[in-house]
């Protein structure tokens, strides 16, 4: 079984400024994705990032960017220059893949970002 | 379709009533997920379709849940006999499935459920 969790109910920040999202999860698989998902008021889940396990590079897209700690299991997103339009629900996600199946997501519980003007 | 497609996007139910809630997924994605969101939760996983395979309904809260999905396309997820605990946002993801297993998840709208 998989777990993620996300120890940061809420988060606030000053907008231009960085704020960092902290995630960290267990699986016994070694091969699995990562994902941040963004959910605005409108309910859809938006892909913010993906990192692929086998990759030791960091996902970087735009002003966003991740800290994969493989070893550690710890999967941090940050957002630099936040922006108003970045204040959501972020969701760290899980997916291993076990012979090939559609494995679905596992997902944490969530933190409400605000963007204080 | 462009991307997945929830429908209603908001239903208001008696109690004890049962709902269907519809799940158009992207043409061409061979898995389908529905996931329940309480408030202030995350998303908790119900049910997965994958192809012609038997689907996972290992995530079912209870046996007045039951999903179909007919033609490998279009999903309905009913809920017999609400009750007030299945109030929560009902969401839809589809996705591609390759070789080292599924990518790309993309999700719908939701419906938004409210049991009185």
């Amino acid at each position: 079984a998989q777990t993620v969790t996300q120890s940061q109910p809420e988060m606030s920040v000053q907008e231009a400024e960085t704020v960092t999202l902290s995630c960290t999860y267990d699986t016994s698989e070694s091969d699995y994705y990562l994902f941040w998902y963004k959910q605005p008021p409108s309910r859809q889940m938006i892909l913010v990032i993906r990192q692929e396990a086998y990759k030791q590079q960091n996902a970087t897209e735009n002003r966003f960017s991740v800290n994969f700690q493989k070893a550690a299991k710890s999967f941090s997103l940050k957002i630099s220059d936040s922006q108003l339009g970045d204040a959501a629900m972020y969701f760290c996600a899980l997916a291993v893949f076990s012979g090939g199946g559609a494995d679905g997501l596992t997902f944490g519980k969530g933190t409400h970002l605000i963007i204080q003007p | 379709g462009a991307g997945v497609s929830q429908s209603p996007s908001n239903k208001v139910t008696e109690k004890g009533k049962d709902v269907e809630l519809r799940c158009d997924p992207i043409s061409g994605h061979t898995a389908l997920y529905w996931y329940r969101q309480s408030l202030g939760q995350g998303l908790e996983f119900l049910i997965y379709f994958q192809g012609n395979s038997a689907p996972d309904k290992s995530g079912l809260p209870s046996d007045r849940f039951s999903a179909e999905r007919t033609g490998g396309s279009v999903s309905t997820l009913t809920i017999q006999r609400t009750q007030q605990e299945d109030s929560a946002v009902y969401l839809c993801a589809s996705s591609l499935v390759g070789f080292r297993g599924a990518y790309g998840y993309t999700f719908g709208s939701g419906t938004r459920l409210t049991v009185v």
